[in-house]
């Protein structure tokens, strides 16, 4: 199974700031991946799909991108709501995988 | 609006089996296949299978072989996983989700306690 790195594991961060968070597949995965958001209790939701495809509804602060082996969900503006676990999921091969998450606080 | 409603929580005895149910709504049910993803804090999320809802047909992570058992119900819209000899590894939540994931339910939690 090809497996999913995500980095930092934790991250803090101000409102307001940009943040980059990361995701390192061990063997190309040509682009599908897609990213996630979860809050305490509640389910993930996505936020991009194909790397860099915005889903529905997902406000344009979050934005994405890469290729190969390496991906990146960026939020360009942090906002108090986007307190959450991160998740990376590739597509590409059978089974699909999920990252570890990074969880994202407010500083 | 798409949405996929499962059934309740679960409690079970070790060795006994469970059958969650997945309702899906707002949209053309058989356009998509349903996956079933476990999530536990251990583990984290892992990605059991997913069922063509207009064949039946499916495929399942070898992990979750002989474990999991989908099905579905075209009449009624509704997606199974059937969760077999159940061992305390097993106590997690499992959510539903649309395709490759674009919705989700909002999971059961499955606890296996003797």
């Amino acid at each position: 199974d090809i497996q999913m790195t995500q980095s930092p594991s934790v991250l803090s961060a101000s409102v307001g700031d940009r943040v980059t968070l990361n995701c390192k597949a061990s063997q190309n995965i040509n682009k599908y991946l897609n990213w996630y958001q979860q809050k305490l209790g509640e389910a993930p939701k996505l936020l991009i799909y194909n790397t860099n495809n915005l889903q529905t509804g997902i406000p344009s602060r979050f934005s994405g991108s890469g290729s190969g082996t390496d991906y990146t969900l960026t939020i360009s503006s942090l906002q108090p709501e986007d307190v959450a676990t991160y998740f990376c999921f590739q597509h590409n091969s059978w089974p699909g995988t999920f990252g570890a998450g990074t969880k994202l606080e407010l500083k | 609006q798409v949405q996929l409603q499962q059934s309740g929580a679960e409690l079970a005895k070790p060795g006994s089996s469970v059958k969650i149910s997945c309702k899906a709504s707002g949209y053309t049910f058989t356009s998509y296949y349903i996956s079933w993803i476990k999530q536990t804090t251990g583990q984290g999320l892992e990605y059991i299978g997913y069922i063509n809802t207009g064949s039946g047909g499916t495929n399942y992570n070898e992990k979750f072989k002989g474990k999991a058992t989908l099905t579905v119900d075209k009449s009624s819209s509704t997606a199974f996983m059937q969760l077999s000899s159940l061992t305390p590894d097993d106590s997690a939540v499992y959510y539903c989700a649309r395709g490759t994931t674009d919705y989700w339910g909002q999971g059961v939690m499955v606890t296996v306690s003797s």
